[in-house]
């Protein structure tokens, strides 16, 4: 059983340009969580996505910030016109939310945005 | 609303030593409190987990934690560390709703000297 898959795992992108990182949760998972990592920091939610729904997306910068899972395919964290300040480690995570799970969730490997 | 506090943010320790990463949280809810380990450049694999009962947890290389809910601490310890435990380590709680997100605590760097 394949893992939590993100790509790419290395992005360097140019201030204005667009970012798009992608994630495909662990089979049988059908919640999707999305993290960043500032460095130096720890891990700050941003967003948590069902099939087609946001849940929860109060973690999110208000502006160039978006998300989505659909029907078919991976989530998708897209953010416009990137800033030198969007320069993190975006970590994705699944979860299957089976019952007495505690709500465990399942990490990628992670995708390193560099903004020149 | 939760939060959770590590407040050392780097420990040195030398090889065969004990060592204790100290988590504390504040929630007003009942929570689930987790320890996740990162090696460098890679993502988040989970260390071990407290969901209910038994207050003390083990993971199979060796790490126990022990929830103490007067305390609100889920302190991390290991008897003898070994090289290969140097990694950051992330405390982590969620809520006991399903689908609650993790708040994770800043991180504790622990450094395994020869």
């Amino acid at each position: 059983n394949a893992g939590v898959m993100q790509n790419p795992r290395h992005l360097v992108r140019r201030r204005g340009q667009e970012a798009r990182l992608r994630c495909s949760p662990m089979k049988g998972h059908s919640h999707v969580y999305w993290y960043r990592q500032l460095p130096e920091e720890g891990l700050k939610f941003m967003v948590y996505l069902q099939k087609e729904n946001i849940i929860d997306e109060s973690g999110m910068p208000k502006e160039r910030f978006s998300a989505e899972f659909p029907k078919e395919g991976p989530s998708i964290l897209r953010i416009q016109q990137v800033v030198r300040g969007d320069s993190a480690a975006y970590f994705c995570a699944s979860s299957p939310l089976a019952a007495g799970t505690g709500n465990e969730q399942f990490f990628g490997p992670g995708t390193r945005l560099t903004v020149l | 609303a939760q939060s959770v506090t590590q407040l050392d943010s780097q420990v040195p320790v030398f090889e065969e030593a004990p060592v204790e990463l100290r988590c504390n949280y504040s929630s007003s809810v009942s929570v689930y409190l987790f320890w996740y380990v990162q090696y460098p450049n890679q993502g988040l694999q989970l260390l071990l987990k407290y969901l209910s009962g038994s207050t003390l947890v083990e993971s199979i290389n060796g790490f126990e934690a022990e929830f103490n809910k007067s305390q609100t601490s889920f302190h991390l310890r290991k008897p003898s560390v070994h090289i290969s435990d140097t990694a950051e380590y992330f405390c982590a709680v969620s809520g006991d709703n399903a689908g609650n997100m993790l708040t994770f605590g800043g991180g504790t760097r622990l450094m395994v000297k020869p």
